[in-house]
């Protein structure tokens, strides 16, 4: 099984709402990571878990927050979003945070904040 | 730093006629290579690598791409393209060592358009 889904697919909130994205891995993997992908552009490290610690916060403004409950599953907590954060919000694992194991990617949430 | 430039945003071609995908990298230090392929509204799925040993690198649906360390170059082929094969391609590098070699350096993509 070499798959990493993410919840849900498509999610609309407004500028005061509270959500959350979820991601969740099977593969034994200890790396975790969060990207941001706008229209037309490549994807943007956001945050990284290696070991279930954060190991990089890549300047995020902290309406979004991170947790990794256990090894197996990732979170975005999503407050007070602007409209500029409407995007695909990629979830990725890797066997570890090293450079030489790939990266496996979700399908991706597709936010749009109004 | 590093940097990945993709040298073509848009890339239209004929049913089963080859196509190249170009990517140059600028670097000082050791690098991993990858490309990765994004179908539409879907997330991203590795073609191929580059780590070490052969400088030609076969990957998944026919790719294959080329290591030239004297060029920095790491271009994508395929000999006969689908319709299937239209998506987005990104190339990325890693660094091999240090503190940040986790990180996917991604080129801004190019959009592969294969037309009947």
């Amino acid at each position: 099984d070499t798959e990493v889904t993410q919840t849900p697919k498509h999610l609309v909130m407004g500028m005061t709402n509270k959500k959350s994205l979820k991601c969740e891995q099977h593969m034994g993997h200890r790396a975790m990571y969060w990207y941001k992908q706008k229209a037309k552009k490549p994807p943007e490290l956001m945050f990284v878990y290696s070991y279930e610690k954060l190991s990089i916060n890549e300047s995020v403004p902290s309406r979004f927050s991170p947790e990794c409950p256990n090894s197996s599953l990732l979170n975005l907590h999503l407050h007070a979003l602007q409209p500029e954060d409407s995007a695909l919000y990629l979830c990725a694992s890797s066997q570890e945070f090293t450079a030489d194991y790939e990266q496996y990617f979700g399908p991706g949430t597709r936010l749009t904040v109004t | 730093a590093q940097s990945v430039t993709q040298l073509d945003s848009q890339v239209p071609v004929f049913e089963e006629a080859p196509v190249e995908l170009r990517c140059n990298y600028s670097s000082s230090v050791s690098v991993y290579l990858f490309w990765y392929v994004q179908y539409p509204n879907q997330g991203l799925q590795l073609l191929l690598k580059y780590l070490s040993g052969s400088t030609l690198v076969k990957g998944i649906n026919g790719f294959e791409a080329e290591f030239n360390k004297s060029q920095t170059s790491f271009h994508l082929r395929k000999p006969s393209v689908h319709i299937s094969d239209t998506a987005e391609y990104f190339c990325a590098v890693t660094y091999r060592y240090g503190g940040s070699q986790g990180n996917l350096i991604f080129g801004k993509g190019t959009k592969l358009s294969v037309k009947p």
